[in-house]
Order: C-alpha cells, then structure tokens, then sequence
C-alpha cells in the first residue's frame, strides 16, 4: 500500500502567520491527492482535490502544489477558524491512504 | 446538494456485530462511489472499504478481509457497514463519504468530498 507521511506532527503557530504542511508519498500518486481539515467532534472537511483544486466553500488562503510523491498545503495568513488538524490523503490507488495527521496549535 | 446522515452511536459487546447505516439525500446514489473511514480515539483516519451501489462489487482493505460488508439498498439511497467479531481496538467513530461518481463506463474519483456526521461504536465488556 501507498504510506502517506506528513511532516511535521505539530505546529505552533500565532495568528497572521503563513503555514507549510508537507506530504509525502512512498510511491507516485499522479496528481490525485486531496487535503482535509478536522476539527475536534467534526467530521473532516475537504480543502483540496486533484493536488490544488480548492473544494467549494475552502477559503483563498488555502493552497496546494506538489508532484508524484511531494505535496505541499499553504495557508497564506492564519485565521482563528484554521487550528485544526490537516490530513493529506491519496486516492491514485487501493487501499485509500491518509496521513498521519497535522495539528496547528495557537503559540 | 447531497448529504449523508449516519445512525446513531453504538455499544457492542467482544465478538458481536455491529451495522452502521448512511442515507443519502438527492438524486444518482446508486452511481455514487461510498466510502468508509474510521477514526479510533486520538487517533488518524483509516480507509475501510467502499461501494458503488449499481454495481454491487465493494473493495475492502485487506485488514478488516472476511470480517467487513459494506452494501446499499438502491430502493432507500442508503449504504451499510457491518464489522463482526468486534474487538476493543474496532472502538472508534466510523463515517461514510461520497468518493466519486460513475458513469456508464466508468467511474470518476475526486476525493471524499461529502461526508456523514460519524457514528461512535464502542466496544467493551
């Protein structure tokens, strides 16, 4: 199976900031690798599609690049409303795999 | 837009079954691609299987082989998991996503992009 490493497992942010969350993928995934946010008793949320489609209602700050095996999600300024936890995931092959998970926490 | 509402939470015995149902609201379920998660306490999201309705053929991950069924019923738009011989380590909250869509020759994946509430099952003696 494709494993799916994020880095890092936390990140301590303020307000205004901007945030790179990394994923990596063991094998190439093409351009099909999608972004989720979590909040706690949420159920996730997409943010991104096809490696840097926004899903609809995701906000412009939210960003994804990347290729094959290296993706990237950018949030250009931290808002309040965006500490959460961010999960990437591919869905090039089965089983369907999903990051370890990154949380943001206000510093 | 379609949405996805999952039954309530669940307390199972070790060794029990338990059958977690996803209806869905709007048009085209049968063509629809239905995933499964799961997500123990404190824990990461783990893919558990999915089904295309019309087609009747659902992929499970090779972990949970023998001991999972995931189904719809067309007639009510909705689908099913059902986990057997639970364990402690199966306690966890289970959602169900729309992953893609399917024509009449093929199917296209977007990612899950329409998800359940989730529904807690917990397993303990």
């Amino acid at each position: 199976e494709i494993v799916m490493t994020q880095s890092p497992a936390t990140l301590s942010v303020s307000p205004g900031q901007r945030v790179t969350v990394s994923c990596r993928a063991s094998q190439s995934v093409g351009s099909n690798l999608a972004w989720y946010q979590q909040k706690p008793g949420q159920a996730p949320r997409l943010l991104i599609n096809g490696v840097s489609a926004r899903a609809a209602g995701a906000p412009a700050r939210f960003s994804g690049s990347g290729s094959g095996t290296e993706f990237t999600l950018t949030i250009s300024s931290l808002q309040s409303e965006d500490f959460a936890v961010y999960f990437c995931q591919q869905y090039d092959d089965w089983p369907r795999t999903f990051g370890q998970g990154t949380k943001l926490e206000i510093k | 837009q379609v949405q996805l509402v999952q039954s309530g939470g669940e307390v199972k015995k070790p060794g029990s079954s338990v059958k977690v149902s996803c209806k869905a609201s709007g048009d085209s379920f049968s063509r629809y691609v239905i995933s499964w998660v799961r997500q123990a306490p404190g824990q990461g999201l783990e893919w558990v299987g999915e089904t295309i309705p019309f087609l009747d053929k659902p992929k499970y991950a090779q972990k949970f082989q023998g001991r999972v069924t995931i189904s719809a019923d067309e007639s009510t738009s909705t689908s099913y998991l059902e986990l057997r011989s639970l364990r402690s380590d199966d306690t966890a909250v289970y959602y169900c996503a729309r992953e893609g869509h399917c024509g009449s020759t093929m199917c296209l994946y977007y990612a899950m992009d329409v998800w359940g509430q989730g529904t807690s099952v917990t397993v303990s003696s």
